[in-house]
């Protein structure tokens, strides 16, 4: 069974500086997605980044981008430039692309960006 | 367009209550699913879908029943709530092959 595992549970950043959040995943299969969720205090589950498992360049959106390791199952999450908005649980992510189409979710890390 | 939409957005049942938590997108996804979020545990999966008339289990089905009548439309039902059922729930959405889910914005569940 595929397993998503997230070793920090709570990370602290100031303001401005770059952060890099922790993910492992577990699956013997080749085709899969991988993402990070943002979830703020609001609750609202956002979509911050995604990366293709057949894809060798990194995804990046802005201020947040990946290392995706694939041979190592690693997937960690880079904030440059931090805000205090970034302050929320972050989320890694893993879906197999077959029919099932089902997300599998790590337990969470809790970002809190200091002014 | 609403996106995914998740009623009501707070309840408090008495323990062997039954009650329906209602989600329904506009989006026209073929896959839909049900989470609950607990402390420490991330999100995990009740009972998914990958169309209409098709339903299935995931990690944490028991105590709950869904049905997928049409696309729009995926309800989670408690048959009779129990405490530990007390949590968040979060219905998703995603359409085929692109691998991205849409969430609702949570129904926080209290059973006492």
């Amino acid at each position: 069974a595929q397993t998503v595992t997230q070793s920090q549970p709570e990370m602290s950043v100031q303001e401005a500086e770059t952060v890099t959040l922790s993910c492992t995943y577990d699956t013997s299969e080749s085709n899969y997605y991988l993402f990070w969720y943002k979830q703020p205090p609001s609750r609202q589950m956002i979509l911050v980044i995604r990366q293709e498992a057949y894809k060798q360049q990194n995804a990046t959106e802005n201020r947040f981008s990946v290392n995706f390791q694939k041979a190592a199952k690693s997937f960690s999450l880079k904030i440059s430039d931090s805000q205090l908005g970034d302050t929320a649980m972050y989320f890694c992510a893993y879906l197999y692309g077959g029919a099932t189409n089902k997300l599998i979710f790590g337990t969470g890390t809790l970002l809190a960006v200091q002014p | 367009n609403a996106g995914v939409t998740q009623t009501p957005k707070f309840q408090v049942l008495k323990t062997g209550q039954s009650m329906t938590l209602q989600c329904a997108q506009d989006m026209n996804h073929e896959y839909m699913s049900w989470y609950r979020q607990d402390p420490g545990m991330g999100l995990r999966l009740i009972h998914y879908s990958v169309g209409a008339g098709i339903t299935d289990q995931g990690e944490v089905p028991n105590g709950y029943n869904v049905s997928r009548s049409t696309t729009e439309d995926f309800p989670l039902r408690l048959l009779s709530a129990a405490p530990s059922q007390t949590s968040v729930y979060f219905c998703a959405s995603s359409p085929r092959g692109q691998g991205g889910y849409t969430f609702g914005s949570g129904t926080r569940l209290t059973v006492v």
